[in-house]
């Protein structure tokens, strides 16, 4: 199975802050990579497909990057409803492993 | 608008069985793959089934072979997860979730429903 490691379990950030999230996945995956969105009580969102597709609706400050093993999602400015939880997951091949999720807290 | 409103969740002995169906409506269901995610407690997202628009093709993770499986109704736009054999750790909120027009494979996991929490203790 492809492991995904996202390299923080939580972060802490302020309003107004750019925020980097990385995700490595175990061998290769191109990049069938995707993002999600998760706040509590809810289900996941889409945000970035195919690691740099932006999901229609979804604001132009989230935007993705990466190929091969290493990928990042970038919120260029952090707004209050941007505090959630981030996961990444890919679609290389089954199992459709995601990562343990990266938690953005209000510093 | 895009719906999946999974029902049948609830709360079952070790051992007992579940049958997770998931309704779907605003989108050409019989056109789009479709996948189950799971979530216990507290704790990450966890792929646990994909089937094709046609049903050609299904997949379980391999800790679930045996016990899970996926299944579909077009005619009726349903999707169906049967859970046999269930244990502790199944414990979870159970999510139906369309994959994107191009497929689970090499893309992504679109819609989702609110999710079912299904809870196995004894």
């Amino acid at each position: 199975d492809i492991q995904m490691t996202q390299s923080s379990s939580s972060l802490s950030a302020s309003v107004g802050d750019r925020v980097i999230i990385t995700c490595r996945a175990s061998q290769s995956i191109s990049s069938f990579l995707n993002w999600y969105q998760q706040k509590p009580g809810k289900a996941p969102k889409l945000l970035i497909y195919a690691a740099s597709n932006l999901q229609t609706g979804v604001p132009s400050r989230f935007s993705g990057s990466g190929s091969g093993t290493d990928f990042t999602l970038t919120i260029s400015s952090l707004q209050p409803e941007d505090f959630a939880t981030y996961s990444c997951q890919q679609s290389y091949t089954a199992p459709y492993t995601f990562g343990q999720g990266t938690k953005l807290e209000i510093k | 608008e895009v719906q999946l409103v999974e029902s049948g969740g609830g709360l079952v002995k070790p051992g007992g069985s579940l049958r997770l169906p998931c309704v779907a409506s605003g989108f050409n269901f019989s056109s789009f793959s479709m996948s189950w995610v799971r979530q216990a407690p507290g704790k990450g997202l966890e792929w646990v089934s994909s089937i094709s628009s046609r049903s050609d093709y299904m997949y379980v993770a391999e800790s679930l072979k045996g016990r899970f499986t996926i299944s579909r109704d077009n005619a009726k736009d349903s999707l169906f997860l049967q859970m046999n054999s269930l244990r502790a750790e199944d414990t979870a909120v159970y999510y139906c979730v369309a994959c994107g027009t191009t497929g689970c494979y090499t893309g992504y996991f679109e819609y989702w429903g609110q999710g079912t929490l299904v809870t196995v203790s004894s």
